[in-house]
């Protein structure tokens, strides 16, 4: 089992903002690597595969970078509609970790 | 768009059995292998089970193993997941996602159902 660890798990911004998200895995998944959007009451939405491609139709401030362990998702000028939980999910091998989810809250 | 619609979630007793199903659209369903994750009240999501395009393989989260089976019906573009002996610790949204890669089931997910809610309790 690969585990992930997602930091930090509440993280306060204003709008206008650049804000990072961190996952760290527990062994190297070269850049098998996803972050998905969950806002409340809602399903998640795919924002990056294979660390840093943006699915189509997500907006070009979402970014993804890493490879290996240790990856992170930036935000660039946070807009109000950004605010919600994000996980990162490994698809290197079963079972498909997810971390722990970062809450981004507005300040 | 993809739609992807769950049914079957409701209220169980513990070592009852549910059986939710996906229904699905939008793509040649038998391209791609499809996914089960569950999100426990106010908790973080959870991987549970895949079945390849085919159905020739399944894996499963070691928390549900041996009570929970994927199975998929490509003529009718349906996924199930039949659940026996529910525990209360399965109460959750349940939803079905589609592999983003063709005919790779270790892939990202590029589109999730909606989610039905299964709750466990006497």
């Amino acid at each position: 089992v690969i585990w992930v660890t997602q930091s930090p798990s509440l993280l306060s911004a204003s709008t206008g903002d650049r804000v990072t998200i961190s996952c760290r895995m527990s062994q190297d998944i070269n850049n098998y690597l996803a972050w998905y959007q969950q806002k409340p009451g809602k399903a998640p939405e795919l924002l990056i595969y294979a660390a840093s491609t943006l699915q189509s139709g997500v907006p070009s401030r979402f970014s993804g970078s890493g490879s290996g362990t240790d990856f992170t998702l930036t935000i660039s000028f946070l807009q109000s509609e950004d605010f919600a939980t994000y996980y990162c999910q490994h698809y290197y091998n079963f079972p498909h970790t997810f971390g722990q989810g970062t809450q981004l809250e507005i300040k | 768009q993809v739609p992807l619609v769950e049914s079957g979630g409701g209220v169980v007793q513990p070592g009852r059995s549910l059986r939710l199903s996906c229904a699905a659209s939008g793509f040649i369903f038998s391209h791609y292998g499809m996914q089960w994750v569950r999100q426990a009240p106010g908790k973080g999501l959870e991987w549970v089970a895949v079945i390849s395009n085919d159905g020739s393989t399944k894996y499963y989260a070691d928390s549900v193993k041996g009570r929970f089976t994927v199975s998929r019906d490509n003529s009718r573009n349906t996924v199930f997941l039949e659940m026996n002996s529910l525990r209360a610790e399965d109460t959750a949204v349940y939803y079905c996602v589609k592999e983003g890669n063709r005919g790779d089931y270790n892939s990202y997910f590029d589109y999730w159902g909606q989610g039905t809610l299964v709750t466990v309790s006497s």
